[in-house]
């Protein structure tokens, strides 16, 4: 089975902090993604990774940055934290670029913003 | 711009009925439809998919109907049970592999 992983279940912080989020996938998968997750919008997309180093913006990059120096570890950082970035923040991946392959989702991690 | 919406946030079951969940979307060029669940406190499992060119795709318990000529996609639960409660999210998928989501339709199985 598919196993990604998210370094915090659940994180606080204060305003103006530099916050990372982890992600760990272990079935050397191609692609990796960062949503962001809040009652009645869904998932949006923030940033994927295709390829190690290489990254894409999402819907919704604004305040957000990523890192990507292996291919198991996709790293979502926030310069400055605010307090509109409280939310769920989940991890994904994918085998490789197409429309036919399934994400697999890790556990998310619940940031507070104070 | 494009989107994907739910016709209902909350949907009420009881226990053994079948559900039915709908989902409207409006991007034509879109190649592939999931269903995924999310229980509380997980992150989202994929349930099935159904590429574009299918009206219908069956799985174990889940149904997933396409009309493309309303661009509407529906899940269908058979027998549904208490494990069944959860968030359900449709997505579309580009060819890139990209995903758009839904609102999510909460399902609450009542015994």
């Amino acid at each position: 089975d598919v196993k990604v992983t998210q370094s915090s279940r659940y994180l606080v912080k204060r305003t103006g902090e530099k916050v990372f989020l982890e992600c760990v996938q272990d079935m050397d998968h191609e692609n990796m993604f960062w949503y962001r997750q809040d009652p009645g919008l869904g998932l949006r997309l923030i940033y994927f990774s295709y390829d190690v180093k290489m990254k894409e913006k999402g819907d919704i990059p604004e305040g957000y940055s990523v890192s990507r120096e292996k291919k198991e570890r996709f790293s979502l950082i926030l310069e400055s934290a605010s307090t509109n970035q409280t939310s769920m923040y989940l991890c994904a991946s994918s085998r490789e670029r197409g429309a036919g392959e399934t994400q697999y989702f890790g556990p998310g991690t619940r940031l507070l913003v104070l | 711009g494009e989107s994907v919406g739910l016709h209902l946030p909350t949907l009420s079951v009881q226990e053994g009925d079948n559900s039915i969940i709908n989902c409207a979307y409006s991007n034509s060029a879109s190649d592939y439809f999931i269903w995924y669940k999310q229980e509380s406190g997980k992150g989202p499992q994929f349930i099935i998919d159904i590429r574009s060119n299918m009206d219908k795709r069956q799985g174990q318990r889940v149904t997933v109907l396409l009309n493309k000529t309303v661009k509407h996609l529906s899940l269908q639960i058979a027998a549904t049970q208490p494990g069944d409660s959860a968030v359900y999210f449709c997505a579309e998928s580009d060819s890139w592999g990209k995903l758009q989501f839904g609102a999510g339709t909460q399902v609450v199985v009542t015994p």
